[in-house]
C-alpha cells in the first residue's frame, strides 16, 4: 500500500541548532515533493517545492533534499528559533495526478 | 506566494442544517481546487478535487451527496455540508494550485451541535 511517513510525531530541539525532519514514502512515484508549515487552527503554509530531478533546494534558513532512490526527503532548519515551532508536513505530488497527498506531520518544538 | 481565502473561518450550526464554505484564489486563477478535512492531531485528508466548469472528483469514502462542491468560476469553489451531523464537525481546508505549487486557505472550523 502507499504510505508517506514522517520520522517522528514530535521533535524537540535547542534554539540555534539545526532541526532535521524526515519524510519517507513507499509505492509512490512523485513528480515533486512539497514541505508545509502548519500552526494550530490554521491552514498549511507553503515553504518549499523540490522536483524529482533536483537533489537539493534552499530558501533562507531552510534546506530540502530529495533522494528518489531512497524514497526520502530531508527538511533542515538551520539556526532554529522558537518561532519555528510548528507542525511540518511533507506532501507528494503524484505523477499523472493533480492532487497532493500529505504525510503524517512532525511537531517541532524549539526550546529557548 | 499566492493567496487563498476561506469564509467563514468558524461556523456553528445545528444538526440537520446545511453549511456553505467559500474558497477563493485572490491573485491567481485556479482551474482546480481541492477540499481537505483535518481531525485533531491528524494530517490532512483529501475529500475531493473541484474542477471549474465540471463535476468534482470525490475520494473514496466521501459522500458526494453530503459534501456538495461547486466550482463556479476560476477563483471560487464552494463546499456545502448538507444535513450536517455532529460527526461532520471538523476543520475544513481548501487549496488551489498556482502552477506546480499548492496554496492553502486558512481553514474553516465547523461545529455541529
Amino acid at each position: 500500500s502507499q504510505k508517506i511517513e514522517q520520522n517522528s510525531e514530535a521533535l524537540n530541539i535547542q534554539e540555534g541548532k539545526t532541526a532535521t525532519l524526515t519524510c519517507n514514502y513507499t509505492n509512490y512515484s512523485p513528480a515533486y515533493l512539497q514541505w508545509y508549515r502548519q500552526d494550530p487552527g490554521r491552514g498549511p503554509v507553503f515553504l518549499l517545492l523540490i522536483r524529482e530531478n533536483e537533489k537539493e533546494k534552499r530558501k533562507e534558513r531552510l534546506k530540502v533534499t530529495f533522494d528518489t532512490t531512497l524514497k526520502q526527503s530531508l527538511f533542515h532548519i538551520t539556526a532554529s528559533q522558537p518561532a519555528d515551532s510548528a507542525t511540518y508536513l511533507c506532501a507528494l505530488d503524484i505523477k499523472g495526478y493533480q492532487k497532493v497527498t500529505f504525510g503524517t506531520g512532525t511537531k517541532l518544538q524549539v526550546i529557548p | 506566494g499566492a493567496v487563498v481565502s476561506q469564509h467563514p473561518s468558524r461556523v456553528i450550526c445545528k444538526s440537520g442544517t446545511s453549511v456553505k464554505i467559500e474558497c477563493r484564489s485572490l491573485d491567481f486563477q485556479a482551474t482546480t481546487m481541492f477540499w481537505y478535512r483535518q481531525f485533531p492531531k491528524q494530517s490532512l485528508m483529501l475529500m475531493a478535487t473541484s474542477n471549474e466548469g465540471s463535476k468534482a472528483t470525490y475520494e473514496q469514502g466521501v459522500e458526494k451527496d453530503k459534501f456538495l462542491i461547486n466550482h463556479a468560476s476560476l477563483t471560487l469553489s464552494t463546499l456545502t455540508v448538507t444535513s450536517a451531523h455532529p460527526e461532520d464537525s471538523s476543520f475544513y481546508i481548501c487549496s488551489a494550485r498556482d502552477f506546480d505549487e499548492q496554496y492553502f486557505g486558512p481553514g474553516t472550523r465547523l461545529t455541529v451541535t
